[in-house]
């Protein structure tokens, strides 16, 4: 069963517009940590913003945000006042602990392209 | 950038060949991992070094194998190369192991072509 399930294969937003991208994930642990990264052309994946899962506030990096629900198991990434660079391919991933290393599994990806 | 650093950029190589790729960590940085991106996927864990030793690995076979240096740089190697081993081998750095494991900074990854 896929572990991290990224529904949306790609989105389109307007340039200045706020857009969210789905993630939801599945676990069995209650300690674990939430990752979104940004993947443009070049490769290189860009670490973007983390959640634990005992955070009780919602992670906020600049124009990023985690809108975290737990009962739910969500993780979904708001992006607001979107930028031409902001399009890219955008991974969210799960850190788990497995006899005392730690791994990240990622979901397929959503391809975001923002519009002038 | 992040300070993780891959060479080379891009590789192509022969079925059956054997391929190195190496990964200089960001400074302070003592645990190093390999992924694998095909095309269109999101990364998959290969293995994971941690002070200089394997402590722990993904679903790949042993001809995938690798090094990690007291400056915590890191090789992978890969032997025997498959047409399905064409893929994008990112390395991750990042500082301890298990629950202590901080957040990991990517490189820009090695582009593998194997015709």
């Amino acid at each position: 069963a896929q572990k991290i399930t990224q529904t949306q294969p790609g989105m389109f937003v307007q340039e200045k517009e706020a857009v969210t991208l789905d993630c939801t994930y599945d676990t069995s642990d209650q300690s674990y940590g939430l990752f979104w990264y940004k993947q443009p052309s070049s490769g290189e994946m860009i670490f973007l913003i983390y959640q634990g899962s005992y955070d009780e506030q919602n992670a906020t990096e600049g124009r990023y945000s985690l809108n975290f629900q737990k009962a739910r198991k969500s993780a979904n990434l708001v992006i607001s006042a979107s930028q031409l660079g902001d399009s890219a391919m955008y991974f969210c991933a799960m850190r788990e602990v497995n006899s005392g290393y730690s791994t990240l599994t990622f979901g397929k990806g959503t391809m975001l392209l923002v519009s002038p | 950038e992040t300070g993780v650093t891959q060479s080379p950029t891009h590789l192509i190589k022969t079925r059956g060949q054997q391929v190195t790729l190496r990964c200089s960590s960001q400074s302070g940085h003592n645990t190093v991992s390999w992924y694998q991106q095909a095309l269109g996927q999101g990364p998959q864990f290969i293995f994971q070094y941690y002070r200089e030793e394997e402590n722990g690995r993904g679903n790949f076979p042993p001809r995938f194998s690798g090094l990690q240096f007291p400056n915590y740089s890191s090789e992978l190697n890969v032997n025997a190369l498959e047409l399905d081993d064409s893929a994008l081998y990112l390395c991750a750095s990042s500082i301890g192991q298990g629950r202590l494991n901080t957040e990991a900074f990517f490189g820009q990854g090695t582009r593998l072509t194997v015709v």
